[in-house]
């Protein structure tokens, strides 16, 4: 079965405290990984398509790289305004069509 | 570029009555459109796919006859909760995309109160 986990579920950090963000899958006909963030009351907003094992994208202070299993995204320094949840969705083909599976996130909190 | 537009942002009405929610891509076409519903502190949920001038495929254990989706251009989708009841509140979040291998781009969703 199609599978997507991420962890840790919740997760503080100080200001400028670095870490990494896991997105674990099991998932046949990978057709990508997405990683979105999401603000309260919010829809999610795209930051990063990876689609091969290898692959790393780097926005600011987050950086995505993607294995043939996992996924991480790494927070440089962050700052408060990092805090959000963020979410890892595979894309993969389902009952003939290519569809989001989304993880449960990763609530983000980053304290001054 | 890739903004999605949805609205209303929240709506409250009365048990029985209907809600249109629409969703437009502003600077792409939208060749499949997405609904999601998402509960607190829960990732999205999928409901329904449609591809433009296609009925819309619903995942399983979504009653189609009650969430109406309508997708009959290239820059809109409508879902409509007909006769809806305070089980149906909750936050539903429109995402379109233009082409499989491209990302979905969200709107920001539609906080839905049933009193």
């Amino acid at each position: 079965e199609d599978q997507v986990t991420q962890s840790p579920e919740a997760l503080r950090l100080q200001e400028g405290e670095s870490s990494s963000l896991n997105c674990s899958y099991t998932v046949s006909g990978l057709r990508g990984l997405f990683w979105y963030r999401q603000d309260p009351g919010k829809g999610p907003e795209f930051l990063f398509t990876l689609y091969s094992a290898g692959e790393e994208k780097e926005k600011e202070r987050l950086k995505a790289t993607l294995t043939k299993k996992e996924s991480f995204l790494h927070i440089t320094a962050p700052k408060p305004e990092d805090s959000a949840t963020y979410l890892c969705a595979v894309q993969a083909l389902a009952s003939g069509t290519y569809k989001y599976i989304f993880g449960t996130g990763t609530r983000l909190k980053v304290l001054a | 570029g890739a903004v999605v537009s949805q609205h209303p942002s929240w709506v409250i009405c009365k048990s029985g009555t209907s809600v249109k929610i629409e969703c437009r891509s502003l600077d792409f076409q939208a060749t499949t459109m997405f609904w999601y519903r998402q509960f607190p502190k829960q990732s999205l949920m999928l409901m329904a796919t449609s591809n433009e001038g296609s009925k819309a495929t619903y995942e399983q254990g979504v009653e189609k006859d009650k969430f109406l989706i309508n997708h009959a251009s290239l820059t809109l989708s409508t879902l409509t909760v007909t006769s809806a009841h305070p089980e149906d509140s909750s936050f539903y979040i429109c995402s379109a995309r233009d082409r499989i291998n491209q990302p979905q781009h969200f709107g920001d969703g539609t906080r839905l109160s049933i009193l």
